[in-house]
C-alpha cells in the first residue's frame, strides 16, 4: 500500500514569491495534517482536516498561508508571499478519524527561501 | 518551560548496546504516548504508541510510561547502525487531540 505522497521534495524560491505544496494521504485516512518542522525541533501543527473541513487551523499564519482539501482527499498548502523565516520542512501526515496517535507521515518538502 | 522535554543529544553508543531514550512532560492530562523515528531527510515514522501507563514491547523496542513521574522511555536492545536516527516523542490528551512533540534525540550507533 502506498504511503503519504508529497511533492515537490525540494523547493528553492526567492522571498516574496508564492509556493505550493501538495499531499496525497493514505487511502481511507479521513484526517490530514500539515506540519512545519524546523531544524532540531519537533513538528509544529499548522492545520488539521477531517475530510474537507479544517477543524484545527489555530496555528496557521493566515495572513500568508492557506490550505485546501477538495473532495476530502488530496490537499494543497500555499504560502504567499514567502518570507525568509518560512524556510523549513513541510510535512503532511494522515490518520484514521479519531486516531491522532497513529499518524503516518510523508517525506516532506524542504523549502528554502532566499 | 516546554510541555515536553527531550535531550537533543547526540547520544553515541557502540553497536549491540542497550539504548535508553527519554522524555519528560508537565501535562498530567496526557494519555497517549508515541515514539517516532526520523532518518535524515525523511518524515517521522511511528515506532509505537502506548495508552496510559505501562510497558509495550515490539521486537527490539520497548516503550515505558511512568505517569506518576511524568516520564517516558524507549529502550532499544541489540542496537544496530541502522538504528542511527533522530527519535521523537509525542503525546496527546486523547485519541483525537493534537500531538505535542519533543525536539528529538539524535542517536548514533557506532559499528
Amino acid at each position: 500500500e502506498a504511503g503519504v505522497v508529497q511533492s515537490p521534495r525540494y523547493k528553492i524560491i526567492e522571498k516574496k514569491q508564492p509556493v505550493a505544496f501538495w499531499c496525497n494521504p493514505i487511502s481511507g485516512h479521513n484526517t490530514l495534517y500539515w506540519y512545519r518542522q524546523n531544524l532540531g525541533q519537533g513538528p509544529e501543527l499548522l492545520i488539521r482536516y477531517e475530510n474537507e473541513e479544517a477543524v484545527d487551523d489555530s496555528q496557521l499564519p493566515k495572513d500568508r498561508f492557506s490550505a485546501e482539501r477538495l473532495k476530502g482527499v488530496d490537499s494543497t498548502l500555499k504560502i504567499q508571499p514567502a518570507e525568509l523565516g518560512d524556510s523549513a520542512v513541510y510535512l503532511c501526515a494522515s490518520s484514521f478519524s479519531g486516531s491522532s496517535y497513529e499518524q503516518y507521515f510523508g517525506p516532506g518538502t524542504r523549502l528554502t527561501v532566499t | 518551560q516546554k510541555e515536553v522535554e527531550q535531550d537533543p543529544g547526540p547520544l553515541s553508543v557502540p553497536e549491540g548496546a542497550i539504548v535508553s531514550l527519554n522524555c519528560t512532560y508537565s501535562n498530567s492530562a496526557f494519555q497517549y504516548f508515541m515514539w517516532y523515528r526520523q532518518y535524515s531527510r525523511k518524515g517521522p515514522e511511528l515506532l509505537m504508541y502506548t495508552y496510559s501507563s505501562g510497558n509495550k514491547e515490539d521486537g527490539r523496542f520497548t516503550a515505558q510510561v511512568d505517569k506518576s513521574s511524568k516520564y517516558i522511555s524507549l529502550f532499544i536492545r541489540d542496537s544496530q547502525p541502522s538504528d542511527s536516527a533522530t527519535y521523537l516523542c509525542a503525546m496527546s490528551e486523547g485519541s483525537n487531540y493534537q500531538l505535542i512533540w519533543g525536539a528529538g534525540t539524535k542517536l548514533i550507533i557506532k559499528p
